[in-house]
């Protein structure tokens, strides 16, 4: 079955360092590929998305991502934390024939200490 | 521009009642999904509508039903509500044309709470 795999549910990292948050998928044909934020009590916004074109995606609020064919990844990163950046994040991928139906990872909650 | 809206903001109901959720996507945007967030399942698709017709279908019983109207506004129904349907209900719209508009815009969501 296709899915997505986020690796660590919880990651901490203090203000001004690096963020990592990691996501894997399982699909021979390269997806669509999505990272959404969610902040308490709202809804998801979009980060950014890969359609097919450059394989780094660079997305809203310092974010960005790179899609790795060979290693079916799309690891999401952001070169320096910030405090408002505490929140959940979800990948999110459309399978080949899903008829554009989103499939969630399980989400991973980044907090950011001072 | 107005983005997706969706009411009400938060509801509460009764075991065995019917409850009815609405959403109106951005204005041009003729694609409305539903997801269900929960904590122990995660976020899972409903169903898609567009010009007024189911498009895909998640995994969810029967009771879960959906229609859309000519101007693109959505609602789902739920009836002889469970425990279990206590959830965050997502919608999301789109343009559903064209590779570069792939993507949902979310709305803030409705918290169900059955009792």
């Amino acid at each position: 079955a296709q899915s997505v795999t986020q690796l660590g549910s919880h990651v901490s990292v203090s203000e001004g360092a690096l963020v990592l948050l990691r996501c894997n998928y399982s699909s021979s044909v390269p997806p669509y590929l999505f990272w959404y934020v969610q902040y308490p009590n709202q809804g998801l916004q979009l980060l950014l998305k890969y359609t097919s074109a450059a394989t780094l995606v660079k997305g809203i609020n310092g974010f960005e991502a790179e899609f790795k064919k060979s290693e079916t990844s799309f690891h999401l990163t952001k070169p320096s934390a910030h405090m408002s950046d505490a929140a959940e994040y979800f990948c999110a991928v459309i399978f080949s024939g899903s008829a554009r139906q989103l499939t969630f990872g399980s989400g991973t909650q980044l907090t950011v200490l001072p | 521009k107005a983005g997706v809206t969706q009411t009400p903001r938060y509801l509460i109901k009764t075991r065995g009642q019917q409850v009815t959720l609405s959403c109106s996507p951005i204005s041009g945007h003729r694609s409305v999904s539903w997801y269900q967030q929960t904590p122990g399942q995660g976020l899972q698709f409903l169903f898609e509508y567009f010009s007024e017709t189911q498009r895909n279908k998640g995994n969810f019983p029967g009771r879960f039903s959906g229609r859309q109207f000519s101007n693109s506004r959505s609602e789902m129904n739920v009836s002889t509500l469970e425990l279990g349907d206590s959830a965050l209900y997502l919608c999301a719209s789109s343009m559903r044309t064209g590779e570069a508009n792939y993507g949902y815009t979310f709305g803030s969501g409705t918290r169900l709470t059955v009792v």
